[in-house]
């Protein structure tokens, strides 16, 4: 029972390049999340999936888009990196709603 | 979502009893209290969560009087690996509602 996988672990882009973060969770919960953390913040709320199927924007949406592509897996794009997305990159996954949410390892992202 | 005020960090020697209070004056009457743990370059992780009175696991013990405008997340005889980040988040458990997580409180503990 591995939990939340999140790949790649650490990710260098420059300016304008694109790229694909993967989340997977084993738990079989509803509900998954893409939250991002800059330093010395608390984690900002980017897109959110109540179920599969459905996807929902947060604090922070744009400049991202996101995929439940089943009750696994829900990705996070960036289509277009700018700077202001270098941060680190957590997904995680609860059984419905706000009951415990169970946190990946995270992704830390630089885009020079 | 209701949104709570906590306060940005506190300090404490090891051994001692810490308690972190978090105030949410317009939470509603689904709204659930939570607490998170974070240490440096981890995610999160899930330490209590409750809705009135008192909860108490093998970690901490949530209260929560009357009014539920309020929460202290205690932490008893602390030790030096409790020094991280504590979170108080509210808001209601049904399908579809996501959590708003604030800056947090860094503890601090010291030997």
């Amino acid at each position: 029972n591995a939990g939340v996988t999140q790949t790649p672990k650490f990710q260098v882009l420059k300016t304008g390049q694109s790229m694909t973060l993967q989340c997977a969770q084993d738990m079989n919960h509803n509900s998954m999340y893409w939250y991002r953390q800059d330093p010395g913040m608390g984690l900002r709320l980017i897109y959110y999936s109540a179920s599969e199927g459905t996807t929902d924007k947060g604090e922070v949406p744009n400049g991202y888009n996101v995929s439940r592509l089943n009750k696994r897996e829900f990705s996070l794009r960036l289509e277009s990196a700018a700077p202001s997305q270098t941060s680190v990159y957590f997904c995680a996954s609860s059984e419905q709603g706000t009951k415990e949410q169970f946190f990946g390892p995270g992704t830390r992202l630089t885009v020079l | 979502l209701a949104k709570t005020t906590q306060p940005i960090s506190m300090d404490s020697y090891e051994g001692q009893e810490v308690n972190i209070t978090c105030s949410h004056n317009n939470i509603a009457t689904n709204d659930y209290i939570t607490w998170y743990q974070q240490f440096p370059s981890q995610g999160p992780r899930f330490i209590i969560q409750g809705y009135k009175t008192k909860v108490t696991n093998e970690v901490a013990s949530l209260f929560i009087p009357a009014d539920r405008k309020s929460s202290t997340l205690s932490l008893p005889r602390v030790s030096l690996s409790d020094t991280a980040v504590y979170y108080c988040l509210v808001g209601g458990r049904q399908a579809g509602t996501a959590l708003i997580f604030g800056k947090g409180t860094t503890l601090s503990v010291s030997s």
